[in-house]
């Protein structure tokens, strides 16, 4: 049970330079979200997924794209890369039970340099 | 706007000691309240989830929420090196399933 896994682990782009940031997890969750998180602050969160097919907007999802074609994969998509999106981004999974409290499992993160 | 204030830090605290850490909160429709520590470099971990008033204790760890003061803290009793992290405290929204977070809290343990 490898719970979620990212790749890659570390990338430079160059500015306008598009790229996917790939997030998998095998815990059968079916939320998805996706964070990133500036030096020094907390996590803001870019995009999340309740179930395939459905996705919808955090505090700062503008210049970032987002799919959920399957429960396990929740891919981000950065189209024109930007100095504002150097961060490291971090996928995390939920299973949600109405009336319940879950858990947010994080996987290991993507550290992104636009330069 | 939905916020949550944590004093960056650094808190140094000597081994063996009281660690503790402070957070407010902006939104009286938080419905739970989490606290993860970050290794650097690493993911967040989470340590403990609260969502009544009053004290929740998990091994050296005690949670405690006042939702009248909008003020969430996080106790570590005999504090060790091991627990040198920056502590993340978040405030969940929609069942927990939407969280914001916290800018962080550094914690140093002193041998």
């Amino acid at each position: 049970n490898a719970g979620v896994t990212q790749t890659p682990k570390f990338r430079i782009l160059k500015i306008g330079q598009s790229m996917t940031l790939q997030c998998t997890q095998d815990m059968n969750h079916n939320y998805m979200y996706w964070y990133r998180q500036d030096p020094g602050m907390g996590l803001k969160l870019i995009y999340y997924s309740v179930g395939a097919g459905i996705t919808d907007k955090g505090e700062v999802p503008n210049g970032y794209n987002v799919s959920r074609s399957t429960t396990e994969d929740f891919p981000l998509r950065l189209e024109l890369a930007a100095p504002s999106q150097t961060s490291v981004y971090f996928c995390a999974s939920s299973y949600s039970r109405s009336s319940a409290i879950e858990t947010q499992y994080f996987g290991p993160g993507t550290r992104l340099l636009v330069l | 706007q939905k916020e949550v204030e944590q004093n960056s830090g650094p808190l140094s605290v000597p081994e063996g000691a009281i660690a503790s850490l402070n957070c407010t909160y902006s939104d009286r429709g938080s419905q739970s309240f989490f606290w993860y520590r970050q290794y650097s470099g690493k993911s967040p971990e989470l340590i403990m989830f609260i969502y009544s008033n009053g004290d929740k204790e998990d091994g050296r760890f005690t949670a405690q929420l006042n939702k009248a003061s909008q003020y969430v803290s996080l106790l570590i009793r005999d504090s060790q090196p091991s627990d040198s992290a920056t502590y993340l405290c978040a405030a969940g929204f929609q069942g927990a399933q939407k969280l914001v977070f916290g800018q962080g809290t550094r914690l140093t343990i002193n041998p």
